[in-house]
């Protein structure tokens, strides 16, 4: 069964750039989380789906981030503008549902860097 | 609110030693609690988790964690530490709804 499949692995912008992430999650999860990582830091919740609807955007900054999840399976996240502020590991995660006992299933993200 | 703290940013253990990693957490509620591991340019994969019951859990690759609430903690150990179990470890507290409050992390090194 093939995991979560994040793209590009690696992306570097200069900053005042747009840049999009894309993510694929296990099929059939219908939880899917974008969870931000900076440097020396463990990941922050930045928006979770529940099939097509987000149910918890409070902590993506609305200003210049977006994201979505048409048909509710995979992903797009988007930032623009870009500032250097944003570098980091942008980390994709998806469940089978949003119980609390649900595994969450990480891909191995995408690292940005803001020039 | 809730958080968790890892208090060792950095660890270093010989091959074959045995290995206990903190971690402490504040949460109102019984908590559902868990410890990753994040190898260099992968994904986090997670060890081993507790909801309920027996407040020793096993996980894989020969990892335990002891809930305790009276000192509401979730330490993560291992016997015998092996050179491929360095890596970053990650413990978490489910903060409702499934959303995952992870502490800093702690960086595993291993001497041979």
């Amino acid at each position: 069964e093939a995991g979560v499949v994040q793209s590009p692995r690696y992306k570097i912008i200069e900053k005042k750039q747009p840049v999009a992430f894309w993510c694929n999650p296990i099929s059939g999860h219908n939880t899917l989380y974008w969870y931000l990582q900076n440097l020396g830091q463990g990941p922050e919740l930045l928006i979770r789906y529940e099939n097509e609807e987000a149910v918890d955007d409070s902590q993506l900054p609305k200003d210049r981030f977006s994201a979505e999840r048409l048909k509710g399976v995979d992903s797009t996240l988007k930032i623009q503008p870009a500032e250097l502020g944003d570098s980091a590991v942008y980390l994709c995660a998806s469940s089978l549902e949003a119980g609390g006992s649900n595994e969450q299933f990480f891909g191995p993200g995408t690292r940005l860097t803001v020039l | 609110a809730q958080s968790v703290t890892q208090p060792d940013i950095h660890i270093t253990v010989s091959e074959g030693a045995s290995l206990e990693l903190r971690c402490n957490y504040s949460y109102g509620a019984t908590p559902y609690l868990f410890w990753y591991v994040q190898s260099p340019g992968q994904g986090l994969q997670l060890l081993l988790k507790y909801f309920s019951g027996d407040t020793l859990v096993q996980g894989i690759k020969g990892f335990e964690a002891e809930f305790k609430r009276s000192q509401s903690s979730f330490n993560l150990r291992k016997p015998s530490v092996h050179w491929s179990d360095a890596a970053e470890y990650f413990c978490a507290v489910n903060g409702g709804y499934n959303k995952l409050i992870f502490g800093a992390g702690t960086r595993l090194a291993v001497h041979p």
